[in-house]
């Protein structure tokens, strides 16, 4: 069965600083994973994801992911966080029919 | 940009009650899935459909979940008899295909059970 972990609950940076969220996943076969963000009492929004190809995926809002495949981590990055990023993040890994959700990791940008 | 859509955007119900949570998936997607999120807990899957029946279900949903596409354009979840621990926001997604493409989730329906 797949699984993914985000290790940390709740991330602070500083406004203009670099972010990075971190995610790692089990699964067998090829991963497919997700990044989705959920801002309060919305749904959930996607973000990026990885299917094959280059390591470094680029997604929305000035986010990327890099995909690591010998530490099964794909941590989300962003080189200059807003204050407007901050929400809840999520990894998901794509077996099947379904997605499979880490726990969540909130992120916090402080001026 | 075409979204997901989902009625009612909360909802209070009676322990025992029926609910019938609605959503409109994006219009040229083949699957369509529930999610829920318990509060303070992960989003987990519930079931996906396609071609008018269910092709995958976790062991949250038992007999007194079930979804139906009434018509093109609607996709429901139904709760027979709600427990309290039923309590959670309940989100649709939906695909244009099944394996490593994007689900696009609908803002979500929040269920007190009372």
């Amino acid at each position: 069965a797949q699984s993914v972990a985000q290790p940390e609950d709740q991330v602070n940076v500083a406004e203009g600083n670099p972010l990075t969220v971190k995610c790692t996943y089990s699964v067998s076969g090829n991963p497919y994973l997700f990044w989705y963000v959920q801002y309060p009492n919305r749904g959930l929004q996607f973000l990026l994801k990885y299917i094959t190809g280059d390591n470094l995926v680029k997604g929305s809002y000035g986010f990327e992911a890099e995909f690591n495949k010998s530490q099964t981590s794909f941590h989300l990055k962003k080189p200059s966080a807003l204050v407007s990023d901050s929400a809840l993040y999520f990894c998901a890994v794509n077996a099947g029919n379904m997605l499979t959700f880490g726990g969540g990791t909130r992120l916090m940008v402080k001026p | 940009e075409p979204e997901v859509t989902q009625t009612p955007s909360h909802q209070v119900t009676q322990m025992g009650q029926e609910v019938i949570l609605r959503c409109v998936p994006i219009s040229n997607h083949l699957y369509f899935y529930w999610y829920r999120q318990i509060l303070g807990q992960k989003v987990e899957f519930l079931v996906s459909f396609y071609n008018n029946e269910i092709s995958e279900k976790s062991e949250i949903f038992d007999d007194q979940f079930s979804v139906e596409r009434p018509d093109g354009s609607n996709f429901t979840l139904k709760i027979r008899s709600t427990k309290l621990e039923d309590s959670a926001m309940y989100f649709c997604a939906s695909s244009r295909r099944l394996v490593g493409e994007t689900q696009y989730f609908g803002p979500g329906t929040r269920l007190l059970v009372l």
